[in-house]
């Protein structure tokens, strides 16, 4: 079946930029998605199709997917932006989430 | 407003059943496929089932296939997880969420709260 591997953990700086990587086979000619969840609440969807935004998702988070990375990058990270965060891929008739990082804003 | 309310959670013993529903409301509910997401305790997002807008296509997780089954009644706007056979680790909070395509491509751009599920003896 289909894998999705994060990086448990990524530490940032507030103000500056968090990447957050996501791999798996052929993962550029699949559609990714990113989510965000915080302590005791649902996952909200921040990235779709790769690179795009629903309404109500800040700028600052972008997306990116080529080769066998998809990435989420959040310029100018907030404190508010600590949290979980999961990408996730459409294969065949199954979804496939990654394993969530832990973002860290110190 | 927007809503996906879950229930028919609880605690249940390893090898029983139990059916979960997904009431929706806000928006036009067969446009629409709907997933089931569950999370174990401390642990991240599993994706369980899901149904396209007019139930042609449903899919299952291979942890869940064989046990689980998925349905929608358009007339109450709901959608159901029968889960049958429960093991301790399907132990987990049960989340609905909305796809942003009929087909269901994985984009989920509503969720419920969720439904806790315990499978323990």
């Amino acid at each position: 079946s289909y894998e999705l591997t994060q990086p448990p953990s990524v530490s940032v700086s507030p103000g500056q930029t968090a990447i957050i990587t996501c791999s798996g086979g052929k993962l550029g000619n699949k559609y990714v998605g990113w989510y965000q969840q915080k302590p005791g609440q649902s996952p909200v969807l921040l990235i779709y199709q790769d690179t795009k935004r629903p309404s109500g998702i800040p700028e600052r988070f972008s997306g990116s997917n080529s080769g066998n990375i998809a990435s989420l990058t959040i310029t100018g990270t907030q404190v508010l932006d600590e949290a979980d965060y999961y990408c996730q891929a459409w294969d065949s008739v199954t979804v496939v989430f990654g394993g969530g990082t832990k973002l860290t804003v110190l | 407003e927007l809503q996906l309310v879950e229930s028919g959670g609880g605690l249940v013993q390893p090898g029983r059943s139990l059916r979960l529903s997904c009431a929706a409301s806000g928006f036009t509910f067969d446009d629409f496929a709907i997933h089931w997401v569950r999370q174990g305790p401390g642990k991240g997002l599993e994706w369980v089932s899901g149904i396209s807008w007019n139930s042609g296509h449903v899919g299952f997780a291979d942890s869940v296939k064989g046990r689980f089954t998925i349905s929608r009644d358009t007339a109450k706007n709901s959608v159901y997880l029968q889960m049958n056979s429960l093991r301790p680790e399907d132990t987990a909070l049960y989340y609905c969420a909305k796809d942003m395509s009929n087909e269901g491509t994985g984009d989920f751009d509503y969720w419920g709260r969720g439904t806790l599920v315990t499978v323990s003896s």
